[in-house]
């Protein structure tokens, strides 16, 4: 059963426009979450957070916005560059678990 | 700070082989976990230490599966016998206290390929 889905699995998008990522989860005790930027051959690196007592977040180009009632949360990119062609995850983490729930990832072309 | 680092990067093994997988978690980090990546399931936590002793191995996928942490700058996580179903990208992550939400610093992984 996966916790945290992100339903889409690929994205393209032209530069310089809007990139939004989804991510949706089911467990409402989920109370802190985070986006993971891989690139090919390389590990996750974090990107962003956002708490759960918190809607959004900001850090420079990457926003990431939480709704609560919908148990969604997203990723917006603006604008969007080559370089931020690489593979999302999404993640969930529980202070009843103390475990982080990745999603299966979305993979961003930002074509120029 | 040379990060979290593992080894071997690519591991390419015939079906009944032992596979040992092996991480140096970032010094001060008291927390390591294991992840696999597949196309279907994403990133799955396999096991995770915390000061080297394992908290939860509920996603370890069955008995063939072990993993271990001898000290605080090393863990390894070992499949025996492989399947060909076993591969995957495994990576290792460090963190320090896990109830501040910690953010997880990853490796580089390991493609593990099983023929």
């Amino acid at each position: 059963d996966q916790q945290v889905k992100q339903n889409s699995p690929s994205l393209s998008v032209q530069e310089g426009r809007i990139s939004i990522l989804n991510c949706d989860y089911t467990n409402s005790m989920f109370d802190y979450f985070l986006w993971y930027k891989k690139y090919p051959a390389e590990g996750p690196t974090f990107l962003i957070s956002i708490s759960s007592i918190k809607d959004k977040n900001e850090d420079g180009r990457f926003t990431v916005f939480l709704n609560k009632s919908a148990k969604h949360l997203s990723l917006h990119i603006v604008p969007s560059q080559p370089g931020d062609s690489a593979v999302y995850f999404c993640a969930a983490w529980s202070s009843g678990t103390y475990k982080y729930i990745f999603g299966t990832g979305t993979r961003l072309k930002v074509l120029a | 700070d040379a990060g979290v680092i593992q080894s071997p990067r690519h591991e390419v093994t015939e079906m009944g082989q032992e596979v040992t997988l092996r991480c140096k978690p970032i010094s001060g980090h008291d927390y390591l976990f294991w992840y696999r990546q597949t196309m279907m399931r994403g990133l799955e936590l396999l096991i995770y230490f915390n000061n080297n002793v394992p908290i939860d191995d509920s996603g370890m996928p069955e008995d063939r599966f072990s993993a271990k942490m001898p000290n605080a700058s090393f863990s390894t996580l070992k499949i025996q016998p492989s399947e060909p179903r076993d591969s995957a990208v495994y990576f290792c992550a460090s963190s320090l206290d896990r109830a501040l939400n910690e953010k997880l610093f990853f490796g580089s992984g390991t493609q593990l390929s099983v023929l």
